[in-house]
């Protein structure tokens, strides 16, 4: 069982937004603005898509974007395209001598 | 572009020790101040962070692992290691090594593409 939960599935029609969330303790999520998003198609690697909460990296598209409020963070993807049918996991920093948890992941289905 | 790479056996026999290495090009192992870490996946599963390193040697462990784990780090071969020892099926996993973000950032990128470790007699 991770220690993040995050829904197991969610779904979306192309150019629709869906929010994906992500919940933890005040030792993980409430406590520290380090959570991060991370996208994963099948066979290749977790790929960075929002760090500290709310933060994109370089090369990232604004269609993406992340919030929290309180032990919960949120990923939000609007103007849904095809590309973004993948698997989704969250990570924060925690508090706990673990350091990064994660949490079980989410499966984007574009329909 | 910073690329990690992990290799290592794809099978290991239960109570054998699992040794992986990840090779990073396009940049230093040694320069700036990087940690440098080990996440797995078991099949169907989520991640589990592993333990990381920096340069210098230092290391932290996930205490559910750490009487298991030992990583460490080659800067000559801009290389690091992971070793798991006394295995089991419950290790089965995607295996990935990833550069952790540059303080006071905190995240995990890039990541290396995974190796798929199976633990089976």
């Amino acid at each position: 069982q991770s220690a993040l939960t995050q829904p197991a599935s969610v779904s979306g029609s192309p150019g629709q937004s869906i929010t994906i969330s992500c919940t933890g303790t005040s030792s993980d999520v409430g406590g520290y603005n380090y959570v991060s998003w991370y996208q994963q198609h099948p066979g290749k690697a977790p790929k960075l898509m929002i760090y500290d909460v709310s933060n994109r990296p370089s090369g990232v598209s604004n269609r993406f974007s992340g919030s929290k409020s309180g032990n919960t963070a949120s990923l939000t993807i609007s103007g849904l395209q095809a590309e973004d049918e993948a698997d989704y996991y969250c990570s924060s920093y925690t508090s706990s001598s673990t350091h990064w948890v994660f949490g079980g992941g989410t499966k984007l289905t574009v329909l | 572009q910073l690329q990690l790479q992990e290799s290592g056996p794809g099978l290991v026999k239960p109570s054998e020790t699992l040794s992986l290495t990840c090779t990073v090009s396009g940049g230093s192992i040694s320069s700036s101040s990087y940690y440098w870490g080990w996440i797995r996946q078991p099949p169907g599963k989520g991640l589990e962070w592993i333990g990381s390193i920096y340069y210098s040697g230092s290391t932290y462990y996930n205490p559910s692992l750490k009487s298991r784990v030992t990583i460490s780090v080659d800067t000559s071969k801009n290389q690091f290691s992971l070793k798991l020892s006394s295995v089991t099926a419950a290790d089965t996993a995607v295996y990935y090594c990833a550069r952790h973000c540059s303080p006071p950032v905190q995240c995990f990128d890039p990541w290396g593409q995974g190796t798929l470790v199976t633990v089976s007699s």
